[in-house]
């Protein structure tokens, strides 16, 4: 069974500061992996999308990497900003279920000025 | 072009009514999903519908929830005797479309609050 690990829980840090949140799988046979952004009362904002193939993904100041045999995933964001205060999710879809999407429990980050 | 729109986007009701949820996809998109979101908890999945019929209903939590979309566009999700637990975010996705061994990306609508009292 497919479950996805989020840590921290929680994140607070002053602006400028560069950071790192972890995601990890219990099973690497993933198609790929997702990290969204989701802001209070809003609903899902892809942010990068990892195909099993790659190892990483580069979006403005976010970078997304992969390791399948480790069945991590790191999400880096550079020079935090205030606007990046927000829930961080990851994701994969489950192989062989119609690619329902299992969850992590996200990682709650406050940028602080 | 527009996005998934999800309408209420809040819905206060009292235990025991009967409240249904809508969800417009993305234009052209044949794959539908949806999910429920608890307070500080990612998304879970309650159904998938590939067209008209619903390939995949495995995720929803007993026989009071029910979701059609019969003519393969526009979904609703039906909870009939809500009950205080049942208090959570309802997010619905669609992609172009999804099988067993292929993926495509899933595009969320921005949730319906449902508060139970």
């Amino acid at each position: 069974k497919q479950e996805v690990t989020q840590i921290p829980a929680a994140l607070s840090v002053p602006e400028g500061e560069n950071l790192v949140l972890n995601c990890s799988f219990t099973d690497s046979a993933i198609y790929n992996l997702q990290w969204f952004r989701q802001d209070p009362g809003k609903g899902l904002t892809s942010l990068l999308l990892i195909q099993s193939s790659q190892r990483e993904q580069t979006s403005g100041r976010l970078n997304a990497s992969l390791d399948k045999s480790s069945g991590r995933s790191t999400l880096y964001i550079a020079a935090s900003q205030p606007g990046d205060s927000a829930t961080y999710l990851c994701a994969v879809p489950l192989p062989g279920g119609y690619n329902k999407l299992i969850f992590g429990a996200g990682t709650r980050l406050a940028v602080h000025p | 072009g527009a996005g998934v729109s999800q309408t209420p986007s809040n819905k206060v009701t009292e235990k025991g009514k009967y409240v249904e949820l809508r969800c417009d996809p993305i234009s052209g998109h044949t794959a539908l999903y949806w999910y429920r979101q608890s307070l500080g908890q990612g998304p879970e999945f309650l159904i998938y519908f590939q067209g008209t019929g619903a390939a995949d209903d495995s995720g929803l939590p007993n026989d009071r929830f029910f979701a059609v979309r019969p003519e393969g566009s526009v979904s609703t999700l039906k909870i009939q005797r809500t009950e205080r637990g049942d208090s959570a975010v309802y997010l619905c996705a669609s992609s172009l479309r999804s099988g067993l061994s292929s993926y495509n990306e899933q595009f969320f609508g921005p949730g319906t609050r449902l508060t139970v009292l």
